[in-house]
């Protein structure tokens, strides 16, 4: 299963509304990472927030972190059409005992459409 | 211009047949990672690099093999032991692997087995 599940699937809004995606996850982590992907691109690094950290903001986004429900928000405000794509959050997890052995595992992904 | 490459674009390839897809950065970046994405879903980690001349599997080895001889490149060959080789795959490296730095993606190839 899944370390992150990324909540709603699908999201459609208009320009201008703000757009809230939700991630869930299992374990305990030392950080969270939002990252974005265009249809057939790769994907692209939006924030990361590490676990003693409750809100990030960059820009329009902001990012919020609760460790005791094990979840993250995606926030992201004045939506733009540009702002279509898909949005995954990754969470650290340990992948061999030993120092610097944390790799990212990434959710489904929420697909964001803005329509102008 | 700094970055990470991937190619080609597009791949296709018969059934049986063993395919190396390219990834180089030009980023200084120790740790490198091949993840596979299917249609609708997230990226599954195949194989990462920490450090030139080692290489970890990832959650789904298994038909995949790396080799990592030279710190910015880090092949990836599909061999035909992978049951389900259609797909789309995406190299990344970061500064270190640790899980606290950013990833940074390549454009991906999409590979197609028939």
């Amino acid at each position: 299963s899944q370390q992150g599940e990324e909540d709603p699937q699908a999201l459609s809004i208009q320009e201008g509304e703000n757009a809230t995606m939700n991630c869930s996850y299992k374990t305990s982590i030392n950080n969270l990472q939002w990252y974005r992907q265009n249809s057939g691109r790769g994907l692209v690094h939006l924030i990361l927030i590490r676990s003693n950290e409750r809100e990030k903001h960059s820009g329009r986004l902001r990012v919020t972190l609760d460790t005791s429900k094990k979840s993250s928000s995606l926030l992201i405000t004045a939506s733009r059409a540009a702002d279509t794509a898909s949005y995954f959050c990754a969470t650290d997890v340990l992948k061999r005992s030993g120092a610097g052995s944390y790799q990212l595992t990434f959710g489904k992904g929420t697909k964001l459409s803005v329509i102008p | 211009d700094g970055g990470i490459t991937q190619s080609p674009k597009y791949l296709f390839r018969k059934e049986g047949q063993n395919v190396t897809l390219s990834c180089e950065q030009n980023l200084n970046h120790d740790a490198m990672y091949w993840y596979r994405q299917d249609p609708g879903q997230g990226l599954r980690l195949i194989y990462y690099s920490q450090i030139v001349n080692d290489f970890q599997k990832g959650d789904i080895a298994e038909g995949y093999s790396v080799s990592r001889e030279k710190k910015e490149s880090f092949p990836l060959t599909v061999t035909s032991a992978q049951k389900n080789p259609t797909a789309f795959y995406l190299c990344a490296s970061s500064a270190a692997g640790t899980g606290d730095y950013e990833q940074y993606f390549g454009p991906g190839t999409r590979l197609t087995v028939t």
